[in-house]
């Protein structure tokens, strides 16, 4: 079983390029989510989306666009990257839609992208 | 404040021994719990949810003192592959944000 699946795993950029960190699921989950992981900071929301054509901006949004044309993919685009942008990032999606009737669940991680951003 | 507070350790215990860890929360609409864990490099996993009235899996007891706003993670009879950071984590329910708030995690290292 493939569960999450995030490209690249490793990523080098140099200040002001852009990519794209892929990431897919092919567990028919509706929740997908970017996470990114800093020392001492804890994992902190970039952006989610509840379905496909749905997303919203987490705690730290600036800087990354998404979208959601089908339920399995769900890319996080660096628009301009910045060496504050240097960080683990995490994919995690859960077959739960709403957070109201399950509160919260159980999130399935992809083995996340280490960038850096020189 | 951090919305989910947690030690961050190193807790360097031998094997056998119990060891406990507890993460404070400030929003006190929070309604649902978890302890995930994170092996070195790697990604978090579930560990277990945390219910109102406790719960215990093996040699893990997850406690909840909703007054306080704390929750605690138990592990008796430590063992090696135990050594990992436990990250404690925090539903934001009534922030109109659907996603959990993860704690910066504690580490446990547990040794022969």
């Amino acid at each position: 079983n493939a569960g999450v699946t995030q490209t690249p795993k490793f990523q080098v950029l140099k200040t002001g390029q852009s990519m794209t960190l892929q990431c897919a699921q092919d567990m028919n989950h509706e929740y997908m989510s970017w996470y990114r992981q800093d020392p001492g900071m804890g994992l902190r929301l970039i952006h989610y989306s509840v379905g496909a054509g749905i997303t919203d901006q987490g705690e730290v949004p600036n800087g990354y666009n998404v979208s959601r044309s089908t339920t399995e993919d769900f890319p996080l685009r660096l628009l301009s990257a910045a060496p504050s942008q240097t960080s683990v990032y995490f994919c995690a999606s859960t077959p739960d839609r709403s957070w109201v009737a399950t509160l919260g669940g159980e999130l399935f991680f992809g083995e996340g992208s280490r960038l850096t951003v020189l | 404040r951090k919305e989910v507070e947690q030690d961050p350790g190193p807790f360097n215990v031998p094997e056998g021994a119990t060891v406990a860890f507890n993460c404070t929360y400030s929003n006190s609409a929070s309604q649902s719990f978890f302890w995930y864990r994170q092996d070195c490099r790697k990604e978090p996993k579930l560990l277990m949810s945390v219910y109102s009235s406790g719960n215990e899996d093996g040699r893990f007891t997850a406690q909840l003192n909703r007054a306080s706003q704390y929750i605690s993670l138990l592990i008796r009879d430590s063992k090696l592959s135990d050594s990992a950071t436990y990250l404690c984590v925090v539903n934001r329910w009534g922030t109109g944000r659907r996603a959990l708030t993860f704690g910066s995690g504690t580490r446990l290292q547990v040794q022969p």
